[in-house]
């Protein structure tokens, strides 16, 4: 079964703080994504890798950036928080195959005061 | 604009009725469609798909129905049951989907 972890489940920072979310999968996906939910807006996508090094723009992108060293390792950062990036952040992965769903983690709930 | 529309925000069913949640997307490019169940303070799983080349995929007693002329779907959950509530997301992509579109979801609440 396809495993991705979170490295945490709520976070709490302070406003123009550098934030480090992390996220790690198990089954060799190609494709990873940080998503974020928000009430209202459903789940908005941030950025997606491909590949490794790779990155792609989502529809939300400003504030945030990514990287992705190595397969399994996809991190969402949070250059200078502000208080409108308080949400919930989710990270997914996929497989290669065409259509293959999402596999999503627990999720982060970030705050910024 | 959102392209994927879930107008209700909030859906309230009795135990073993049959309950609908209904999807509607504005961008004709979408042809591959998926819904997501949500519990609280967990991730959202997989839960059935459709093509565009088709008008309806079951699984159990999930059915998704595509009417395409009205770029519109639904999720039919047959007999309803209390651990059905959560909740469930409408999502679509286009020209093999790398990149998934959500809606903003409904809250199905399946009454004992």
């Amino acid at each position: 079964d396809v495993k991705v972890t979170q490295s945490s489940r709520y976070l709490v920072k302070r406003t123009g703080e550098k934030v480090f979310l992390e996220c790690v999968q198990d089954m060799d996906h190609e494709n990873m994504f940080w998503y974020r939910q928000d009430p209202g807006l459903g789940l908005r996508l941030i950025y997606f890798s491909y590949d490794v090094k790779m990155k792609e723009k989502g529809d939300i992108p400003e504030g945030y950036s990514v990287s992705r060293e190595k397969k399994e390792r996809f991190s969402l950062i949070l250059e200078s928080a502000s208080t409108n990036q308080t949400s919930m952040y989710l990270c997914a992965s996929r497989g290669g195959r065409t259509n293959s769903p999402l596999h999503f983690g627990n999720g982060t709930r970030l705050t910024v005061t | 604009d959102q392209q994927v529309k879930q107008n209700s925000p909030s859906l309230s069913v009795q135990e073993g009725r049959i309950s609908i949640l209904n999807c509607d997307y504005t961008n004709s490019m979408f042809d591959y469609f998926l819904w997501y169940k949500k519990y609280p303070a967990e991730g959202p799983t997989f839960l059935i798909s459709i093509s565009s080349i088709k008008d309806k995929n079951e699984d159990g007693r999930f059915t998704v129905f595509l009417n395409k002329s009205a770029k519109h779907l639904s999720l039919h959950i047959v007999p309803s049951q209390p651990g059905d509530s959560a909740v469930y997301f409408c999502a679509a992509s286009a020209e093999y989907g790398n990149k998934l579109v959500f809606g903003a979801g409904t809250i199905l609440r399946v009454k004992s």
